[in-house]
């Protein structure tokens, strides 16, 4: 139990072009996720918080404006990157916990690889 | 925010040694995982331990909260069990996971 699917796995995109990733908690109902990035050779940092039904939040140094998250049902977030450019490059991890589970464990997609030329 | 050290950062091992890995944690926690990254960046669940020891086949993990420490133990290692590990935690219900930098292990045979 407890899968979260993230679609693409990879993806490679042409510089100011935009580029969608869906995040889905397949088995449980997930009110929060949460969006990660990691670029080569270092941990995972956290991007922003997404809540089902309002607008994410985002951490410090992250632009809003470019990663555009939108979280409009409680088995769906997705991330949009717009106007790509190749220091976007990078892997995108997102992670849920069910609804109702403040201290349960998270689980994670299997990441999207973007690559921007 | 809650800051993660892990150590070492990395580690070399031939095939069949044992190894520990530690994470220290600068606040109280009422979460703590610890994953493993493949070479395709898939993170594996390998522990939920906010407190107490926990065992799975040759790994096992224990985490003394109170003294903000966790540790990884791998027994009789395999070249499969290179890569990199993560613990990650969390200081308020419903927060993120803050991860630490990882441990790259490597194991030859």
């Amino acid at each position: 139990g407890a899968v979260v699917s993230q679609h693409p796995s990879w993806v490679i995109c042409k510089s100011g072009t935009s580029v969608k990733i869906e995040c889905r908690s397949l088995d449980f109902q997930a009110t929060t996720m949460f969006w990660y990035r990691q670029f080569p050779k270092q941990s995972l940092m956290l991007m922003a918080t997404s809540n089902e039904g309002s607008k994410a939040t985002y951490e410090q140094g992250v632009e809003k404006d470019k990663f555009l998250i939108n979280h409009a049902s409680l088995t769906l977030s997705t991330l949009t990157v717009t106007s790509a450019h190749p220091e976007d490059s990078s892997f995108y991890i997102c992670s849920a916990r069910e609804t109702g589970g403040a201290w349960s464990p998270l689980h994670f997609g299997n990441g999207t690889r973007l690559t921007v030329t | 925010g809650i800051q993660v050290e892990q150590s070492p950062p990395d580690l070399i091992l031939q095939e069949g040694a044992n190894s520990t890995l530690r994470c220290n944690f600068s606040d109280s926690v009422n979460n703590l995982q610890w994953f493993h990254q493949n070479p395709w960046g898939q993170l594996i669940n390998l522990f939920y331990i906010p407190s107490g020891t926990k065992q799975n086949g040759r790994l096992s993990a224990t985490t003394v909260a109170t003294e903000r420490y966790s540790l990884l133990y791998i027994s009789s290692s395999q070249t499969t069990d290179s890569g990199v590990y993560f613990c990650a935690v969390r200081g308020q219900a419903g927060t993120a996971l803050i991860f630490g930098k990882g441990t790259t292990l490597s194991v030859s045979s």
